[in-house]
């Protein structure tokens, strides 16, 4: 099946700074998702991004769907965005669920 | 609106029992699936229930088993649970069109075997 590697692993930031998480797959993809999981277990949906770029606020990504990554930026990083980033592709090669997720970037934003 | 809840929020139960677990999909959503995430990993895949019917599995034992209710809620059931099931498991709902549809995930409910 479809393989999701996600980096880095763990991110440790100073409030105000900057970073790019990178998400890599092993197959083309219709679909692609970032999902950021606070400390309490929820899932929080980000982007709905298989190709091009979204910008929300502090927060954008960018899928190169034909080299196989997505990248999700955090400018002026704040310690609510502190919490477990997830990118997921679709597990199927039909429609855009169920899912098939990376094992994560953990980001702790220090005041 | 209201969105994907499940219940209970935490349980404990040890090894060999059977437990139950439930999901109420976002209003308007006909699809559920159900996530297993062990510590320290991301969500995997269990199964999906689409219209009351199982509509695809991950790699999961037949002990994992489930149903989609008519009101497109829907219960988790494992048995002769093991150690390892400790995890949060967790359901997303969405609605199923012609390859858009996106996942919407509930809190979770965290299961500990002891």
């Amino acid at each position: 099946g479809i393989q999701v590697e996600q980096s880095p692993p763990d991110l440790i930031l100073q409030e105000g700074a900057n970073s790019t998480l990178r998400c890599n797959f092993s197959d083309s993809v219709n679909n692609l998702q970032w999902f950021h999981q606070n400390p309490w277990g929820q899932l929080i949906n980000l982007f709905y991004i298989p190709s091009g770029t979204k910008q929300n606020g502090r927060l954008s990504a960018t899928t190169v769907a034909t080299e196989r990554y997505s990248l999700l930026y955090i400018s002026s990083s704040q310690t609510t965005d502190s919490g477990v980033y997830f990118c997921a592709v679709p597990y199927w090669a039909r429609g855009n669920t169920p899912l098939v997720f990376g094992k994560g970037t953990r980001l702790s934003v220090i005041a | 609106e209201t969105g994907v809840t499940q219940s209970p929020t935490h349980l404990i139960k040890t090894r060999g029992q059977q437990v139950t677990l439930r999901c109420s999909s976002q209003s308007g959503h006909n699809t559920v699936s159900w996530y297993q995430q062990a510590l320290g990993q991301g969500p995997q895949f269990i199964f999906q229930y689409y219209r009351e019917e199982e509509n695809g599995r991950g790699n999961f034992p037949p002990r994992f088993s489930g149903l989609q209710f008519p009101n497109y809620s829907s219960e988790l059931n494992v048995n002769a649970l093991e150690l390892d099931d400790s995890a949060l498991y967790l359901c997303a709902s969405s609605f199923r069109t012609s390859g858009t549809d996106t996942q919407y995930f509930g809190p979770g409910t965290r299961l500990t075997v002891l």
